[in-house]
Formats: C-alpha cells, structure tokens, sequence
C-alpha cells in the first residue's frame, strides 16, 4: 500500500532548540496532514495543507506542502517539554483517496528541559 | 463535548476469544474509522464507514469485522483473537471525507493483549 516515510524516526534535543521533521511519498498528494500523539491518547491534529507551496503556522509550529506535492515539512521552535510525543504526518491514501488517510511511521520527539 | 468515546481502555484476551470494541461519537460525523497502531509502524487503517449502512475495508481487514447501524456507533468485533492482534485500536471520525472538512478526531484508544 502507499507508503509515507517521515524523517527522522527519533529526536533527542534541549529546552529551547528548533525542531525539523519531513515526510515523503512516492505518490503525489493533494492534502497533508499533521497529527501530534501526546503519550497514551489519540493523535491531534495540528495543521492541514491544500495547496503545493502552502506554508501554514499553528503557534510555534510551521508547515509546508512541497512543491513536488510529494512531500512536507514540520518544524517547532524554541521548543518546550510538552512538544514531547509523536508526530505524524498523513494524507489520502493513493494521493486522492479520501476516506482512506494513510499515515507516516511517526517522528519521537523527546525534550530535555 | 464527549467527542469520540472508545471503551474499554484495556483488554487481555486468550487466543481464539471473540470481543467488541466499542467506539461512540456525539459530534455528528458521517465518517468513522478504525486503526491499529503497532510500534515503529505508524496507524494502519483497518476498516471505515462514510455513512450509516456503509463500511469499507482499510489496509489491514482480515480477522476484523465491522457494522455501522447509526450514525453514533461504529464497533470493531474480533472474531478469534489472535497474538498478531496484540495493538492499540484507535476509533476516529470526521465529519466528512473530503477536504477542509476531512480532519480526523481521534478517540484514547484501547490497549489490546492477545495471549
């Protein structure tokens, strides 16, 4: 099945510190979504893009649909210790296929304080 | 607001032993979905429902059955549990399938042993 593969799979970094995480697929998309899992619940959206180039911001986070449409790209400043937790990046299976979201294996993002 | 509401939280089945996870939502959604989360593997979609009536099969089907007779319930039942089932099940709705109403709220999950 369509496969998404997010970048890097684990984070280590300090209080502070800006975060970069991305995800690719072989397949063109037309929406990319981006999900946070806080330990032991469910994922949370965070931001949705629609549009190849869209660079959209929630707070500290920032994301970009690629131009390519075939990837996009997460980024957290001065992060905090509840950043913890993972993150998700998903779209319509196939690049099209509403009803079937398709999600990354996931970023682990651990914060020191 | 409920939102989507999954019971029970946990559940330790022996091989071979049928169970029903129950999923809720009070939000109106047409959509409802079910996904397995596995280490290292992200949510795998297992089965989904764009309507009362109407289900669907998702990535991962096989041993998972699915019914949706309202709009609010939407109940995973494992017929013959097996340890490959061992997951955490993540019920989730929206109120559409297409964009920019297609977002998905998750429920809490519910931890699934199979010994």
């Amino acid at each position: 099945g369509q496969q998404l593969n997010q970048s890097p799979q684990s984070m280590f970094i300090q209080e502070g510190e800006d975060v970069s995480m991305n995800c690719t697929s072989s397949s063109i998309f037309n929406t990319w979504l981006w999900y946070k899992q806080d330990p032991g619940e469910g994922p949370v959206l965070l931001i949705a893009l629609y549009k190849a180039g869209e660079l959209t911001s929630n707070g500290r986070l920032t994301a970009q649909f690629g131009i390519t449409r075939k990837d996009s790209f997460l980024n957290i400043s001065a992060s905090i210790p509840s950043d913890v937790g993972i993150y998700f990046c998903a779209g319509p299976a196939g690049g099209t296929s509403y009803g079937k979201l398709t999600f990354g294996q996931g970023t682990i993002l651990t914060v020191h304080p | 607001n409920a939102g989507v509401t999954q019971t029970p939280k946990f559940q330790v089945l022996k091989t071979g032993q049928s169970m029903t996870l129950q999923c809720a939502q009070d939000m109106n959604h047409e959509y409802m979905s079910w996904y397995r989360q596995d280490p290292g593997m992200g949510l795998r979609l297992i089965h989904y429902s764009v309507g009362a009536g109407i289900t669907d099969q998702g990535e991962v089907p096989n041993g998972y059955n699915v019914s949706r007779s309202t709009t609010e319930d939407f109940p995973l039942r494992l017929l013959s549990a097996a340890p490959s089932q061992t997951s955490v099940y993540f019920c989730a709705s929206s109120y559409s399938i297409l964009p920019p109403n297609e977002k998905l709220f998750f429920g809490s999950g519910t931890q699934l042993s199979v010994l």
